[in-house]
């Protein structure tokens, strides 16, 4: 099926940086979403983007709809320790409204 | 928490037999999913349903049967387990077919 490339991975960072991450594709999608998901527990909706362009903050949370409708990013501003967990963005498909997730990127913030 | 439960939480079972997880949803949501978690592969869907006793395949349904007799309740069925089934099994439910929301998952170790 149609992948998402989610970016980076994984990333290792001091408490009080600020986080990028980015989702890309060759499909075009009419909705993003950005998931966070903590060790034992299912993925926990942060933010929801409908329309391209779209720029959607949530806290120190901060994400955008590519104008191209096939990316987003999500960045995080001053990260504190609580942040840590992964990081799953979603998208649905425009042609048949399936949704497809990225493998996901692993965040650790050193105190 | 989106008023999902799943049970059981853990299940270790042997190769050959069958398992059934259950979910439960107190939202009235019109669509459940079940989706499953491995490592380097993100979420990926295996089967979902859009109503009562009407299902539909998502992209990794071979081994697995689903069942929605009743609008909060959709089983998952692994009619005869197998060692590549091991994985963590989330379930998710949305009003349309955008926004899922995630149950905490079952995670399912076959031997």
């Amino acid at each position: 099926g149609q992948q998402l490339n989610q970016s980076p991975q994984s990333m290792f960072i001091q408490e009080g940086e600020d986080v990028s991450m980015n989702c890309t594709s060759s499909s075009i999608f009419n909705t993003w979403l950005w998931y966070k998901q903590d060790p034992g527990e299912g993925p926990v909706l942060l933010i929801a983007l409908y329309k391209a362009g779209e720029l959607t903050s949530n806290g120190r949370l901060t994400a955008q709809f590519g104008i191209t409708r096939k990316d987003s990013f999500l960045n995080i501003s001053a990260s504190i320790p609580s942040d840590v967990g992964i990081y799953f963005c979603a998208g649905q498909l425009i042609n048949n409204n399936d949704m497809r997730f990225g493998a996901g990127t692993r965040l650790t913030v050193k105190p | 928490d989106a008023g999902i439960t799943q049970s059981p939480r853990h299940k270790v079972t042997e190769t050959g037999t069958p398992v059934t997880l259950r979910c439960h949803q107190t939202e009235n949501h019109r669509y459940m999913y079940w989706y499953r978690q491995d490592p380097g592969h993100g979420l990926r869907l295996i089967h979902y349903s859009y109503g009562v006793k009407d299902t539909d395949k998502g992209e990794v349904s071979d081994g697995y049967s689903v069942s929605r007799s009743k609008t909060e309740d959709f089983l998952l069925t692994l009619e005869s387990a197998t060692s590549s089934q091991t994985s963590v099994y989330f379930c998710a439910i949305s009003r349309g077919k955008e926004k899922l929301f995630f149950g905490s998952g079952t995670q399912l170790s076959v031997l």
